[in-house]
């Protein structure tokens, strides 16, 4: 069975730093792109950030580019997202969600955590 | 960046309703287009990917077609497990777009 699961949310002043994990399982994640989403609270889907399977390339949304940094460890079948001078708006639900891969080519998200909520405030 | 506009924002409709969600890009993503359900306190759940292919798992009822840059998920017939929100998306390019998102809500 394929898991997703999130951790390291919880509430952060302005300016201040945290770092999300997703560990995964039930599936060869070497082999897949993988993704965070997030959305505010009563907001929209946001796509976040998007790293390759060994890691060489990474995708940053406008938004975050410069502030976070995603990042992957085979070894541990893990995802991070460190994110740096956290904002207000920044505030939000990270979702991690499989991507592309082999043998799903498709970089549609098939697979999603169940979400770990940061939020930034004073 | 490819803006994905989604309509209507809301939506009323009653079991057994046949309804359509249309959504639109502002360039071409070719058939890079996937539809996504959410409940509420839940994670999204991939229900049409490539346009119109369906996940594995997805009840019959939902499909999805693509006309140039619009797109358009259709459910036959609601039933009451499909109140939720659905979104579009487009990973043609990065970064990688949301529509804004459609609420299927009980008339």
């Amino acid at each position: 069975e394929v898991q997703l699961v999130e951790s390291g949310g919880g509430l952060v002043k302005p300016g201040g730093s945290l770092r999300l994990s997703c560990a995964v399982s039930g599936f060869t994640f070497i082999n897949y792109n993988m993704n965070w989403v997030r959305q505010a609270p009563g907001k929209g889907l946001e796509w976040v950030s998007a790293i390759s399977t060994g890691g060489g390339d990474r995708y940053y949304a406008e938004s975050v580019k410069g502030r976070f940094i995603i990042s992957r460890d085979n070894v541990k079948n893990s995802l991070y997202l460190q994110m740096n001078s956290l904002r207000v708006e920044d505030t939000a639900v990270y979702y991690c969600a499989r991507g592309g891969g082999d043998p799903a080519p498709e970089e549609d998200f098939d697979y999603w955590g169940q979400g770990t909520l940061v939020t930034v405030s004073s | 960046d490819i803006q994905m506009t989604q309509s209507p924002s809301t939506l009323s409709a009653s079991v057994g309703d046949r309804v359509t969600i249309t959504c639109r890009a502002s360039q071409s993503v070719s058939s890079w287009l996937a539809w996504y359900q959410q409940r509420p306190g839940r994670a999204p759940n991939l229900l049409i990917y490539k346009a119109s292919s369906l996940e594995t798992g997805v009840p019959s009822r939902f499909s999805g077609s693509a006309s140039g840059t619009e797109f358009t998920l259709t459910i036959s017939s609601l039933q009451p497990d499909d109140f939720a929100t659905y979104y579009c998306q487009q990973y043609n390019s990065y970064p990688y777009t949301f529509g804004q998102g459609t609420k299927l809500d009980l008339k």
